[in-house]
């Protein structure tokens, strides 16, 4: 149980160009799910904190017209980073918290997607 | 702004050597996760302590809470190589947010 798929895995695009990742949780529901960046050799930074139905809140710094936000239901939350440049490129990762139950504390991730901006 | 200090940043070890990774605060967290990382992958959940002075065992590995759950650890006994990767120490927030240490990047060697 608990599982997080993200997809693509891995993308590849051109500078400027917009790119969509999404995050769905399989077999649990999730109110809240949130967005992660990682760097090589690094520990993850949260970007944002993506909410079913209302708006998706942002950390500092983190700019919410470059990185759209969306939690259509239960179980998807999509990241667009949008006009991608290459110091976007990273590793993003995103996490679901169980509405209900004994792990409604816990976040269970999914195995991220390598975006690399050519 | 909660912050966890995670120590050491890099371990390299022998394969059947003892070894603790520590996670401080000052700050009081309402839960502690430890979570075990390979490249290219999403974060896998170790474990979740959540009562000051708990301790949790999953095999070879040790997780302890504070008393004041402002701090963790994690001992690892007899290393092997399998256990090679980054461990994120993450505390929870009132908010639900998740706090991240900085992460150790363990090598055991054969």
């Amino acid at each position: 149980g608990a599982v997080v798929s993200q997809h693509p895995s891995w993308v590849i695009c051109k500078s400027g160009t917009s790119v969509k990742i999404e995050c769905r949780s399989l077999d649990f529901q999730a109110t809240t799910m949130f967005w992660y960046r990682q760097f090589p050799k690094q520990s993850l930074m949260l970007m944002a904190t993506s909410n079913e139905g209302s708006k998706a809140t942002y950390e500092q710094g983190v700019e919410k017209d470059k990185f759209l936000i969306n939690h259509a239901s239960l179980t998807l939350s999509t990241l667009t980073v949008t006009s991608a440049h290459p110091e976007d490129s990273s590793f993003y990762i995103c996490s679901a918290r169980p509405q209900s139950g004994l792990a409604v504390r816990e976040q269970f991730f999914g195995p991220g997607t390598r975006l690399t901006v050519l | 702004t909660q912050l966890l200090e995670q120590s050491p940043q890099f371990l390299s070890i022998q394969e059947g050597e003892n070894l603790t990774v520590y996670c401080n605060s000052s700050s009081v967290f309402s839960s502690l996760q430890w979570y075990r990382q390979e490249p290219g992958e999403g974060p896998v959940l170790l474990v979740t302590v959540v009562t000051g002075g708990e301790v949790k065992k999953l095999k070879r590995l040790t997780f302890q809470f504070g008393d004041a759950r402002k701090d963790s650890s994690l001992h690892i006994t007899a290393a092997q190589p399998g256990d090679t990767g980054l461990y994120l120490c993450a505390g929870g927030n009132q908010g639900g947010k998740l706090i991240f240490g900085q992460g150790t990047e363990l090598s055991v060697k054969p």
